[in-house]
């Protein structure tokens, strides 16, 4: 079965940083590519960005408006994908989803507070 | 950026009848490997969202066979055929065809009377 849980959520200063992580299991994580996915309450699903497995290099992709303070990286010996969000604001206030290739599989978030 | 929009906002249906939500994107989702990248999810209350319905049509192991998904182009719909009380939530469609980024709907809830 595949599970996939993510913490490092917490309260943060506007213009501080925090690093996610998401730990996976129950499928070949290195060949899969990992999405961060966010939502702000009461509201819809934003996507944040990818990173692919081996075969693809591990590039990475983000929304544009996010791509200069936030980096997805992994780790394929831990099964582990991260989120470092830098210079945080306050719209960045959200619960933090990660989802394997095709979104297929999603944790069950972490809740970043910027205030 | 391909612009997904979701027709209704909101429904109220009646246990055992239809539902129908509308999606609609900016630009064409068929690739030129064929595949047509549009996708439905489900956020149930206070859970996660969960994948329904991949490249159009193509159900996700263990979604129940009343969830369909129809379309092509630009102009997609997911139907249940006889709503059941489990299926109360936010529908999403998301387009991965061209990134970044992959873009959702405002999201369909969807409750029961």
């Amino acid at each position: 079965e595949v599970y996939l849980v993510e913490s490092g959520g917490g309260l943060v200063q506007p213009g501080g940083s925090l690093k996610l992580s998401c730990a996976a299991s129950g499928f070949t994580f290195s060949g899969a590519a990992m999405h961060w996915v966010r939502q702000a309450s009461g509201k819809g699903l934003e996507w944040i960005g990818r990173i692919r497995g081996k075969a693809g290099d591990y590039t990475t992709a983000y929304a544009a408006s996010l791509q200069d303070r936030f980096t997805i990286s992994r780790d394929d010996s831990k099964n582990t994908a991260y989120l470092q969000m830098n210079n945080l604001k306050s719209e960045d206030t959200a619960v933090y989803y990660c989802a394997n290739s095709g979104l297929a599989f999603w944790g069950r978030g972490t809740m970043v507070t910027v205030s | 950026d391909v612009v997904m929009t979701q027709t209704p906002l909101a429904l109220s249906v009646t246990p055992g009848q239809p539902a129908s939500i509308s999606c609609k994107s900016s630009q064409s989702l068929l690739h030129s490997d064929g595949k047509t990248y549009l996708y439905w999810f489900l956020q149930r209350p206070g859970q996660s969202p969960q994948l329904l319905i991949y490249e159009v049509s193509n159900r996700f192991p263990g979604v129940p066979d009343r969830f369909s998904g129809s379309g092509s182009g630009t102009d997609f719909t997911l139907k249940i055929s006889r709503v059941e009380a489990e299926d109360v939530g936010v529908y999403y469609c998301m387009q991965s065809i061209k990134l970044p980024p992959y873009s959702f709907g405002q999201g369909t809830k969807l409750e029961i009377k």
